[in-house]
């Protein structure tokens, strides 16, 4: 059963500072690896997509990379702003099939 | 596009009752629906699947009995909790797939709250 973990569970930094969040699976066999935002109450946004070949994918200021062979994702905010504040989750998904395993995310507060 | 509804996005009831939750895919023909609880702090947990016209496959651990699953169309899929207790309080989040590619879009998530 893939496990996800997400570390750190939580985590505050000035407003600027450079974010860096970290994924880690147990079973390497994935087919891609996402990583949403959630805001408080509310559904997920879908950020970042790498597909298991791929090594990095970016968006504005947000760069995800993957290692699958070591079973991890970093996922980079750069020039962090208060409107980063959410819960970002991270999940993959295996071979064959759409399910998704999530980590429990890593909640973020950026402060002004 | 690739927009994914939910209906009602919060509701309150009275233990016992039963409680219905739609999932609709608005600009696309959804082959598979999800179905995702969430509770406080803790990460998503997918809960079934389901393909339209067919039944639904629950993960182990959640009684099919308890949270109905019907799929109808390729644009619908509801999720009905019947019998609810305070326990099934939780945050029920859908999504819709593609065939082929896994790529979920998430609907705004359905907060429920049984008293």
């Amino acid at each position: 059963k893939q496990e996800v973990t997400q570390i750190p569970a939580a985590l505050s930094v000035p407003e600027g500072e450079n974010l860096v969040l970290n994924c880690s699976f147990t079973d390497s066999a994935i087919y891609n690896l996402q990583w949403f935002r959630q805001d408080p109450g509310k559904g997920l946004t879908s950020l970042l997509l790498i597909q298991s070949s791929q090594r990095e994918q970016t968006s504005g200021r947000l760069n995800a990379s993957l290692d699958k062979s070591s079973g991890r994702s970093t996922l980079y905010i750069a020039a962090s702003q208060p409107g980063d504040s959410a819960t970002y989750l991270c999940a993959v998904s295996g071979y064959g099939n759409n399910r998704l395993a999530f980590g429990k995310g890593n909640q973020v507060v950026v402060i002004p | 596009g690739a927009v994914v509804s939910q209906h009602p996005s919060w509701v309150i009831c009275k233990s016992g009752t039963s409680v219905k939750i739609e999932c609709r895919s608005l600009d696309f023909q959804a082959t598979t629906m999800f179905w995702y609880r969430q509770f406080p702090k803790q990460s998503l947990m997918l809960m079934a699947t389901s393909n339209e016209g067919s039944k639904a496959t629950y993960e182990q651990g959640v009684e099919k009995d308890k949270f109905l699953i019907n799929h109808a169309s390729l644009t619908l899929s509801t999720l009905t909790v019947t019998s609810a207790h305070p326990e099934d309080s939780s945050f029920y989040i859908c999504s819709a797939g593609l065939r082929g590619p896994e790529t979920q879009y998430f609907g705004p998530g359905t907060r429920l709250l049984v008293l």
